[in-house]
């Protein structure tokens, strides 16, 4: 079965107490994306990766980081977080240009105090 | 630059009525892609459908169906009959390459009462 996964699903932490959220896919896609989802805002983009190794900046990504070692996995870094990063943040994932659908992972609510 | 806009923030029916959710988008791009998503009082995010700038026809499926209008850089969803489990947040989103550079709505809260 086609999945994206992330974990953890709910996270309350700290500000400045470093996190990380794992995302991992098996359908062996190139692109892999980190979104960020506020009220009125929408999904806006935070980093992706064009494959293993190859990562760039989307809309967002000031106080992110991220890192593509291997092709299934793409963990987002949070060094240092701070309250207006509380959000829901997605992974998405698909198989390169002219891609039908983009497949999302099923969200981590992340809330820093 | 590329933008998308769902000026419908909230919209409440009832149970069985057709409702239209807009969405007008804009790119100086001559091909794109449209996209509408469902999100769901669960929270995931489920794909309904993909439509490039080069297909202008009408689509159905089912109690959905699409309007897409170059002319006025529209893609407007409707449902037909609508129902309870149709209750959700719809993105409507932009890709300009169809690569990965894509741009969401704000979305529109549907909430269908029995």
């Amino acid at each position: 079965e086609a999945q994206v996964t992330q974990n953890p699903r709910y996270l309350i932490t700290v500000t400045g107490k470093k996190l990380t959220v794992t995302c991992s896919q098996n359908m062996n896609h190139e692109y892999m994306s980190w979104y960020r989802q506020d009220p009125g805002l929408g999904l806006r983009q935070i980093y992706y990766s064009m494959n293993v190794e190859v990562t760039d900046k989307g809309d967002v990504p000031e106080g992110y980081k991220v890192s593509r070692k291997e092709k299934r996995n793409f963990p987002l870094i949070l060094e240092s977080p701070s309250p207006n990063q509380t959000s829901l943040y997605f992974c998405a994932t698909h198989p390169g240009a002219s891609y039908y659908e983009q497949y999302f992972g099923p969200g981590t609510r992340l809330t820093v105090t | 630059a590329q933008k998308v806009t769902q000026a419908q923030t909230e919209i409440s029916v009832v149970e069985k009525e057709d409702v239209t959710l807009d969405c007008v988008y804009e790119t100086r791009d001559t091909t794109y892609y449209l996209f509408w998503y469902k999100q769901p009082p669960s929270g995931e995010l489920v794909f309904l459908i993909r439509r490039n700038s080069f297909d202008e026809q009408n689509e159905i499926s089912g109690r959905y169906s699409w309007n897409f209008q170059k002319s006025t850089s529209s893609f407007n969803f409707t449902i037909t009959a609508s129902q309870v489990v149709d209750s959700a947040v719809y993105f409507c989103a932009l890709d300009p390459d169809n690569n990965n550079d894509m741009r969401f709505g704000a979305g529109t809260r549907l909430t269908v009462k029995p």
